[in-house]
């Protein structure tokens, strides 16, 4: 079946820095990825929607300066959580439609961010 | 607006027993219902769907859920729990003839424990 590999799983920084989250169809290619994140006990909520070789579009209440996608390619969609504080410690899950296959959803495995 | 409830966020059954988990949708419209489950360290997959067809839906692994418009259900049950089915449980509800995973509301998710 499709995998998409979604890297690193779990990160652990220090408030202010940087963090980068790849997500990655490992054999389809997608022209669409989803970003989600889960605070524990609540619902995964989606954040933006990644569009290959266009700006993503972020769901209102999202900073898109603050989380950063970019979606160069059919296969990768990366999200940067610039400039992390404790309260963006969660849980992110990407996932990725198949191009041509609009019903069908790939999840990666997610990854914990632990903001210290 | 769509929305889906989760009754309980940890469920524990013994191997063998019956294995049920709660879901209750708010829509305006028929919706689309899923049920997806993620296992430790990978991403989430499709159990099933339900999509206006036949209202008992059978999945992969032995579950099946039923939609109950009557009573806006669509609970997940599984006859005979294996140790293998711990996990957590979402469900999801989306719009009819959904085109694009956005539209896709999750609920808050279910853990699921199997005692020996």
């Amino acid at each position: 079946g499709a995998v998409v590999s979604q890297h690193p799983s779990r990160v652990i920084c220090k408030s202010g820095t940087s963090v980068k989250i790849e997500c990655r169809s490992l054999d389809f290619q997608a022209t669409t990825m989803f970003w989600y994140r889960q605070f524990p006990k609540q619902s995964l909520m989606l954040m933006a929607t990644s569009n290959e070789g266009s700006k993503a579009t972020y769901e209102q209440g999202v900073e898109k300066d603050k989380f950063l996608i970019n979606h160069a390619s059919l296969t990768l969609s990366t999200l940067t959580v610039t400039s992390a504080h404790p309260e963006d410690s969660s849980f992110y899950i990407c996932s990725a439609e198949p191009q041509g296959l609009r019903e069908k959803l790939f999840f990666g495995s997610g990854t914990q961010l632990s903001v210290l | 607006a769509q929305s889906v409830t989760q009754l309980g966020s940890h469920v524990s059954v013994s191997e063998g027993a019956l294995v049920l988990l709660r879901c209750n949708y708010s829509s305006s419209v028929p919706p689309y219902l899923f049920w997806y489950v993620q296992y430790p360290n990978q991403g989430l997959q499709l159990l099933l769907k339900y999509t206006s067809a036949a209202t008992l839906v059978k999945g992969i692994n032995g579950f099946e859920a039923e939609f109950k418009k009557s009573e806006t259900s669509f609970h997940l049950t599984k006859p005979s729990a294996h140790m293998s089915d711990a996990a957590e449980y979402f469900c999801a509800v989306s719009e009819p003839g959904y085109s694009s995973a956005s539209k896709i509301i999750f609920g808050s998710g279910t853990r699921l424990s199997i005692r020996p």
